[in-house]
């Protein structure tokens, strides 16, 4: 199994850019979520999704959008990039069964905003 | 905000000594777990204890939890070199949003 694959894995976009992060897990799992990584802070989540065609945001939602047409992607969309956003990204996947189990995470996207 | 803070920020260590890392939380939890980051790569699961359980065991990992202190700690015996990293506590709360919220790490570097 690949787990969860995330592409690309770095980016660079312009002030005012949009891009989607795409997140791809294999393992039939449920919920599905974006973090974002800054230095010196653990992670803090965007948006998650506990099944197809249900989301939820986050702790920093603004400035993204997501959404879940299938069980195994969970693409994440900058609407017009900011350097505030400039961080590493990362997906992560859970088994539905209890609450708040085990994530398995995706090797993350490095993303620049010039 | 941050849910969980680990203590301290950063460990140095020589090879086979023990390393303690803690971490604090706020609110009432249904599960307090502990992942690894090796630099530049993604997070790792490496143990998961529940609300009732005091002390749980894995591999050279001891974790325990102490939820009238609302606190964990991680360790790690007998390091290794392959030990550095970085740990993080994440905590899953009883109610609302279904989300780990993670501490900010401890930066783990284990002296050959």
């Amino acid at each position: 199994n690949a787990g969860v694959t995330q592409t690309p894995k770095f980016q660079v976009l312009k002030t005012g850019q949009s891009m989607t992060l795409q997140c791809a897990q294999d393992m039939n799992h449920e919920y599905m979520s974006w973090y974002r990584q800054d230095p010196g802070m653990g992670l803090r989540l965007i948006h998650y999704s506990v099944g197809a065609g249900i989301t939820d945001q986050g702790e920093v939602p603004n400035g993204y959008n997501v959404s879940r047409s299938t069980t195994e992607d969970f693409p994440l969309r900058l609407l017009s990039a900011a350097p505030s956003q400039t961080s590493v990204y990362f997906c992560a996947s859970s088994s539905s069964q209890g609450r708040n189990e085990k994530l398995f995470f995706g090797s993350g996207t490095q993303l620049s905003v010039l | 905000s941050q849910q969980g803070e680990e203590d301290p920020q950063a460990l140095s260590i020589q090879e086979g000594e023990n390393a303690t890392m803690n971490c604090s939380y706020k609110t009432s939890i249904n599960n307090l777990q502990w992942y690894r980051q090796n630099s530049g790569r993604g997070l790792v699961h490496l143990i998961l204890i529940r609300s009732n359980e005091r002390e749980k065991h894995s591999g050279r990992l001891r974790v325990t939890l102490d939820t009238s202190k609302k606190s964990s700690s991680l360790l790690i015996t007998a390091s290794r070199a392959a030990d550095t990293a970085s740990y993080f506590c994440a905590t899953g709360p009883d109610t609302g949003r279904r989300a780990l919220t993670f501490g900010s790490g401890t930066r783990l570097q284990v002296q050959p």
